[in-house]
């Protein structure tokens, strides 16, 4: 069976502090990977997508794929209480729209 | 332009009742796919559509049905209702029949929270 593994936390960090997220999955073959914030009570929110090997920066938030390894992680710098949340890790294992999620980590900053 | 739109977005029904759920995928978006979210989970897929045909189907029962009209939208039906069916519904759209596919990533809409007593 396909996985994809988050530490459900929850990961505390001080204000203005790096937050590291981090995610691992099962299938070599997987070609895009995707993180998602969720707020208690909404829908999840595309935070960055990432396809190729290495680092994608977009403002505060850096996504860096593995595939060797079989991880994807998020950082989030200088980190504000508005970033706290659910923050999901999902995989495309198969040709189409099928993501796999993990079962997310709870990020909460503390001012 | 107007993102991925759900109706309702709550809903009450009791055991062995019927429901359907609404999606309007983003303007241009040609696929949608359905996911359900149990309280402390992620999102487990349901359906894909794309160009109206079923393209993916995940590990739910028969119980679970869906289809994709002419101008994308599309409808999650759920017969004979059982508790373990309260979840939030998701809908997501994208361009593409892949996410693989370059910038084609999914958005999701605001969800029907089902509760079902």
């Amino acid at each position: 069976q396909k996985e994809v593994e988050q530490n459900s936390g929850p990961l505390s960090v001080p204000e203005g502090a790096i937050a590291s997220l981090n995610c691992t999955y099962s299938d070599r073959g997987s070609q895009s990977f995707f993180w998602y914030r969720q707020y208690s009570g909404k829908s999840p929110e595309l935070i960055m997508f990432i396809y190729s090997n290495g680092d994608k920066e977009d403002g505060r938030f850096t996504a860096q794929l593995n595939k060797a390894s079989q991880y994807v992680s998020l950082l989030i710098r200088d980190s504000q209480p508005s970033d706290s949340a659910t923050y999901l890790c999902a995989v495309n294992y198969n040709a189409g729209n099928m993501l796999t999620f993990g079962g997310g980590t709870r990020l909460m900053v503390k001012p | 332009d107007a993102g991925v739109t759900q109706s309702p977005t709550h809903l009450i029904k009791t055991r062995g009742q019927q429901v359907t759920l609404r999606c309007s995928p983003i303007s241009g978006h040609k696929s949608v796919s359905w996911y359900q979210q149990v309280l402390g989970q992620g999102p487990q897929f349901i359906f894909q559509y794309y160009e109206k045909e079923e393209r993916g189907r995940g590990n739910f029962p028969d119980r679970f049905s869906a289809r994709q009209f002419p101008n994308y939208s599309s409808e999650l039906n759920v017969n004979a209702l059982l508790l373990g069916d309260s979840a939030l519904y998701l809908c997501a759209s994208s361009p593409f029949f892949s996410v693989d596919s370059y910038n084609s990533p999914l958005h999701f809409g605001n969800g029907t929270r089902l509760t079902v007593t």
